[in-house]
């Protein structure tokens, strides 16, 4: 099994249905985070968990919500999706800051088309 | 804050050819930096980083990058591309915090012709 599991790997929702991304780990990590990959803007943070108490939002979080159920699950929800929200969604974990521990281990993402 | 720029948005070379990509970063605070690697159809994978001591970092699969303060850059190279290359690579920066979190550039497809 992967140590970062993320799903459903593919979804097609219409315009205004709300929808969640699952995010589960096995590696043991407290800092959980969501990630957004547009075509020629790179990864931009959507929110942040640095533990089961605490969450945090990062530079996009308008029109996103999340939940860190238990140390290893960390889901991501649309409240009502829009077109502009397709993209591909990565969740990553970490045991220390970036450049500290074994760094971030990426799950294999989720692609995301709102119609 | 910090911020990474990669220009442009896909280097095709052939095999055998010398890869270079080519970072730049932006930071007021001593950076850390990174490359990561993205296959079609996965996650991201750490191919290097720079955090402190020697300014040439070796990583995976036989690239390496050069961390240089006075051009504020971080570019990343290869001497030898294989097939296998083709991917797209990400740069990017955090502080050095014990709360820091990476910062991405735009990313670059780097594709390899026979």
């Amino acid at each position: 099994d992967a140590d970062v599991t993320q799903t459903p790997r593919n979804r097609i929702t219409k315009t205004g249905k709300r929808i969640m991304l699952e995010c589960s780990q096995t590696k043991g990590h407290d800092r959980m985070y969501w990630y957004r990959q547009d075509p020629g803007l790179g990864l931009r943070l959507i929110y942040y968990s640095f533990d089961v108490k605490d969450i945090n939002k990062g530079e996009i979080s308008d029109g996103y919500s999340v939940s860190r159920q238990a140390q290893a699950k960390f889901s991501l929800s649309l409240e009502s999706a829009i077109p502009n929200q397709t993209a591909l969604y990565f969740c990553a974990t970490s045991d220390l800051g970036a450049g500290q521990g074994s760094g971030y281990t990426f799950g294999s993402g989720t692609r995301l088309t709102v119609v | 804050a910090q911020s990474v720029t990669q220009l442009g948005s896909h280097v095709s070379v052939s095999e055998g050819a010398l890869v270079l990509l080519r970072c730049n970063y932006s930071s007021s605070v001593p950076p850390y930096l990174f490359w990561y690697v993205q296959y079609p159809n996965q996650g991201l994978q750490l191919l290097l980083k720079y955090t402190t001591g020697a300014t040439l970092v070796k990583g995976i699969n036989g690239f390496e990058a050069e961390f240089k303060k006075s051009e504020t850059s971080f570019h990343l190279t290869k001497p030898s591309a294989h097939m296998s290359d083709a991917a797209e690579y990400f740069c990017a920066v955090s502080d050095p915090g014990a709360n820091s979190k990476l910062t991405f550039g735009k990313g670059i497809t780097l594709s390899v012709r026979p």
